[in-house]
C-alpha cells in the first residue's frame, strides 16, 4: 500500500549507458517531482510536474528527461550516464500548487555509474 | 532564490538527552517542513509548520515566521532518533520549489 513508490531501488550500470527509473503515486496528488541526493546528502529538486505539465526545470544536463504519461507516474530517464551522476534519486508528490501541502517521497533509487 | 540554513551540521547525544535543531531561512515562506532521514534512507515527513507550534510525541517544532527561523526539539532521544534532519521551505513566488538544507546529522549512543 506504498503511497509514492519508485523502482528499481539500486541500479548498477556502466558509463554510456541509458537507464530509467520509474515513480507512481497513488495519493491522487497534482504534483510530482525528481530530487537528486548526492554524496554529502544535499538534496536538490530536479524536476517538478503539476498535472502532467513541466513547472520547475532546474540546471540538469538535457540527457536527464522526465516524462509524465498521466499525473500519477512521473518517470526518469538518463541518456549516456556519466560518472557524476551517482547519487541517490528521490522521487516525491504533494497536492499540488495549494499552499502548505506536504510533501511524501518515495524511498530512493540509489544509482551507481562504473 | 531562497537560502536555507541548518545548524548545527553533526549531532552526539547520549541517548535520553534533549537537543535543539534550528533552521534559518533567507525569506519569507509558506510553507515550512522538517523532515527525517533514517540510515536507511527513508524520507520521513516530520511536520508541516509554516508557523506556530506543532508536538508530536517526543518531537515538537516552532516556526517563527517573522523572524525566519524554525526550531526542531528531540527530548528524551532514542538511539532510532539517528539519521539526518532537513528542513525544507517553500517560496511564496513558487509554490512547486521546495528547497532543502543540507541538514543536521544525528547521532544517538546507547
Amino acid at each position: 500500500d506504498t503511497a509514492v513508490s519508485q523502482t528499481p531501488k539500486y541500479l548498477v550500470t556502466q558509463m554510456g549507458n541509458d537507464k530509467s527509473i520509474k515513480c507512481e503515486q497513488n495519493l491522487g496528488h497534482d504534483t510530482m517531482y525528481w530530487y537528486k541526493q548526492d554524496s554529502k546528502k544535499f538534496l536538490k529538486i530536479m524536476f517538478s510536474y503539476n498535472n502532467k505539465e513541466l513547472i520547475i526545470n532546474e540546471t540538469v544536463p538535457n540527457r536527464f528527461s522526465p516524462k509524465s504519461p498521466d499525473k500519477a507516474h512521473l518517470n526518469l530517464h538518463i541518456n549516456s550516464l556519466e560518472l557524476g551522476d551517482s547519487a541517490v534519486y528521490f522521487c516525491a508528490s504533494s497536492t499540488g500548487t495549494a499552499l502548505g501541502e506536504k510533501l511524501f517521497f518515495g524511498s530512493g533509487t540509489q544509482l551507481s555509474v562504473l | 532564490g531562497i537560502q536555507v540554513e541548518q545548524s548545527p551540521p553533526d549531532l552526539i547525544l547520549q541517548e535520553g538527552a534533549n537537543s535543539t535543531l534550528r533552521c534559518n531561512f533567507s525569506d519569507s515562506v509558506n510553507n515550512l517542513q522538517w523532515f527525517h532521514q533514517n540510515p536507511w534512507g527513508q524520507l520521513i515527513n516530520l511536520f508541516y509548520i509554516p508557523s506556530g507550534t506543532k508536538q508530536n510525541g517526543r518531537l515538537s517544532a516552532t516556526t517563527v515566521a517573522t523572524e525566519r527561523y524554525s526550531l526542531l526539539y528531540i527530548s528524551s532521544s532514542q538511539t532510532t532518533d539517528s539519521g539526518v534532519y532537513f528542513c525544507a521551505v517553500v517560496s511564496p513566488f513558487n509554490n512547486n520549489d521546495m528547497r532543502f538544507g543540507a541538514g543536521t546529522r544525528l547521532t544517538v549512543k546507547p
